[in-house]
């Protein structure tokens, strides 16, 4: 069975560096083909596609964001971190983490619950 | 990469058949067969629906169908339920290898 939960603060202040945990479970990021990303959804508003790191450590960003993102795994731990520097108020959002493989074209099946992170002075 | 075009909203009453359309470009939609749709209740994550353009995950009704033409994707729901009152993504992958979302449709189930 396949789970991923969010961690990190919920609010964090404008200019500041965020930083989310994705701790999962029911598979291994060591597993060929296999990839954990990050997406996000502003409140009331659409998904929006973040990065991806893959088994092999190949890591995808969006482009838009790239320069602001980070992604990394800890295998030993189950973990994938995001980072996301110099936030802003318009970066307000639920932040979802995801599991993906290859296999298929969707960038993800299993989600996470999601965490909402506030940007607020 | 822009967000994939879709309607703001649709609706039908129960029984009835509904389409959501999503529309890219060559770079996207038009050029892989690797569209997504995810369903969305009100402060629940995503759920899958329909993958690589028309292949439904176990457990999912066949009731959802999808296709794709040129740069133009869409989502069928046949034999409305109140149930399937949600907004709905779609989502491809890009040249970029990464991937994009869609502006999100809100269905109403008269």
């Amino acid at each position: 069975q396949i789970t991923l939960k969010e961690s990190g603060p919920t609010l964090v202040k404008p200019t500041q560096t965020l930083t989310l945990t994705c701790t999962f479970s029911g598979f291994s990021l060591t597993t060929s083909g296999v990839g954990v990303g990050w997406i996000r959804q502003p409140p009331g508003r659409a998904l929006e596609w973040l990065a991806l790191i893959y088994w092999n450590d190949d890591k995808r960003y969006s482009p838009s964001l790239k320069s602001r993102l980070t992604i990394a795994r800890d295998t030993s731990n189950n973990q994938v971190v995001l980072t996301m520097t110099n936030m802003d108020p318009v970066d307000t959002a639920t932040y979802f983490c995801a599991h993906r493989t290859v296999v298929t074209g969707e960038p993800a099946d299993y989600w996470g619950q999601g965490t909402l992170v506030t940007v607020s002075s | 990469q822009s967000a994939l075009t879709q309607p703001a909203s649709v609706s039908g009453s129960p029984g009835q058949s509904i389409t959501i359309s999503c529309t890219g470009t060559s770079s996207d939609v038009g050029g892989y067969n690797y569209v997504s749709w995810y369903q969305q209740h009100p402060g629940k994550a995503p759920k899958l629906m329909i993958y690589d353009v028309s292949k439904r995950p176990s457990g999912v009704s066949n009731r959802f169908s999808g296709s794709k033409s040129g740069n133009t994707a869409s989502l069928t729901i046949s034999g409305l339920q109140a149930e399937d009152e949600a907004d709905y993504y779609c989502s491809s992958y890009t040249s970029s290898g990464t991937w994009v979302f869609g502006g999100g449709t809100k269905l109403t189930v008269l």
